[in-house]
């Protein structure tokens, strides 16, 4: 079946570390994106790539980093200049540009802090 | 600048009767609109969407919604709800002349009882 995996499903961070969530995607979807959920606030868009080798900030980007080595996957790194990074991650993809054609969605990885 | 508004953040209705999940909207240019719903603990789930052409849009599970322009509106509906439509609904929009990526509403939660 097609979709999206994203890994772990909980993760969780000490203090002064860096963690890394995995989202892949076999759709063969050229966009890929990172959104942070939180209670109440919707889904805040971290990064988005719509090409391979190519990604670009969303509204939330400071404390992330991300890379696009391949098509199908889009890891996102959580650094420990992210203050507060407990929250619901969701890894999206779509065709063409972002915003013209539905995202599908991963299941999540859910962040906490030890 | 484009913004997406969800005044309500929960809807309650009788499994039978109709239900409307309120969506506005404000864009420069022509609005792509969607809406998703989302599960306990699972990614977001598509479930229609308007670029151009009918204000009525079908979509999946018997939804529905409808473009307002003047009142700049996207309302969800369905005829008769089912217990098992209760969840997390997100109305998102795209401005095609200035966004680069879907803003999403902070989301309402729809609550039907049986």
């Amino acid at each position: 079946d097609g979709g999206i995996t994203q890994s772990p499903k909980y993760l969780f961070r000490k203090e002064g570390q860096n963690v890394t969530l995995s989202c892949e995607q076999n759709l063969n979807h050229d966009a890929m994106y990172w959104y942070r959920q939180d209670p109440g606030q919707g889904l805040r868009l971290i990064y988005y790539s719509q090409i391979v080798n190519d990604f670009q900030k969303g509204d939330i980007a400071e404390g992330y980093s991300v890379s696009r080595e391949k098509k199908e996957s889009f890891p996102l790194t959580v650094t420990s200049a992210q203050k507060n990074p407990t929250a619901f991650y969701l890894c999206a993809s779509s065709w063409g540009a972002p915003g013209n054609q539905p995202q599908h969605f991963g299941d999540g990885t859910r962040l906490s802090i030890l | 600048a484009q913004s997406v508004a969800q005044p309500e953040d929960q809807v309650n209705v009788a499994e039978g009767n109709p239900l409307t999940v309120k969506c506005t909207y404000s864009v420069s240019g022509n609005p792509y609109l969607f809406w998703y719903v989302q599960y306990p603990n699972r990614g977001l789930q598509f479930l229609l969407k308007y670029i151009t052409g009918d204000n009525l849009v079908k979509g999946s599970y018997g939804f529905e919604a409808e473009f307002n322009k003047s009142q700049t509106s996207f309302h969800l509906k369905k005829p008769s709800a089912l217990v098992s439509d209760s969840a997390l609904y997100f109305c998102a929009v795209r401005d095609d002349q200035a966004g680069t990526a879907l803003i999403f509403g902070k989301g309402t939660t729809l609550s039907v009882s049986s």
